[in-house]
């Protein structure tokens, strides 16, 4: 069974660009999360969805960054435009919804660095 | 302050030794967890756990809910244990909305 995949790993882009990230969840996990860590700090949860749908996006930094997940299976996260602060890596993870012991899977991350 | 405190930030042991790793947090939680991340690797998930103590092989994890305290060990450390350690809770919210340690970066020496 694949585990949660992220594409790009790594991303160099300049100030005031774009960037796309992609998560691939586990096959039939609802529940997808985003998280981000910047250098020298904690990660930090940015948002969760269950299936298509934003559960909690108390996390998001700013109107910059824009989660989706069109039917349920992969989301994106994009970033526009990006900021020299937005620089670090974005993680995401996946889990089955409804059990009681919600055991998460991670990706590898994609390094994102902002020049 | 952070609501979720590892110590030690970085810890080295030799081959065997017995090594104990802490997690104190300030919040309300429905629980904890302990994570792996490898050098350039992704991060694993090791426990998850919201009273009592969980086992698997060498590891141990602990939770004292009313110190809100957890404790992390591994027994007879390996070189292959080196990675750093995550602890990190789910205060409200869902289970994966959670608040991270800064992590703790455990080095075993052969």
């Amino acid at each position: 069974e694949a585990g949660v995949t992220q594409f790009p790993s790594h991303s160099v882009i300049e100030k005031g660009q774009t960037v796309t990230l992609r998560c691939d969840p586990i096959s039939g996990h609802d529940n997808l999360y985003w998280y981000r860590r910047v250098m020298g700090k904690e990660i930090k949860f940015l948002l969760h969805f269950v299936k298509e749908s934003k559960q909690d996006e108390s996390g998001m930094p700013n109107n910059r960054f824009l989660a989706e997940r069109t039917g349920g299976t992969y989301s994106t996260l994009k970033v526009q435009p990006a900021e020299l602060e937005d620089s670090g890596v974005y993680f995401c993870a996946s889990s089955q919804w409804g059990e009681a012991n919600e055991k998460l899977f991670f990706g590898s991350g994609t390094q994102l660095s902002v020049l | 302050k952070n609501e979720v405190e590892q110590s030690p930030q970085n810890l080295t042991a030799q081959e065997g030794e017995f090594i104990t790793i802490n997690c104190s947090y300030s919040v309300g939680i429905s629980a904890l967890h302990w994570l792996q991340q490898h050098p350039g690797g992704g991060i694993v998930s090791l426990f998850m756990l919201s009273s009592g103590k969980k086992k698997h092989g060498r590891l141990i994890a602990t939770i004292n809910i009313q110190e809100k305290h957890s404790s992390l060990h591994i027994t007879a450390s390996h070189p292959r244990d080196s990675a750093v350690y995550i602890c990190a809770v789910s205060s409200g919210g869902s289970q994966g909305n959670l608040i991270f340690g800064k992590g703790t970066k455990l080095s075993v020496k052969p």
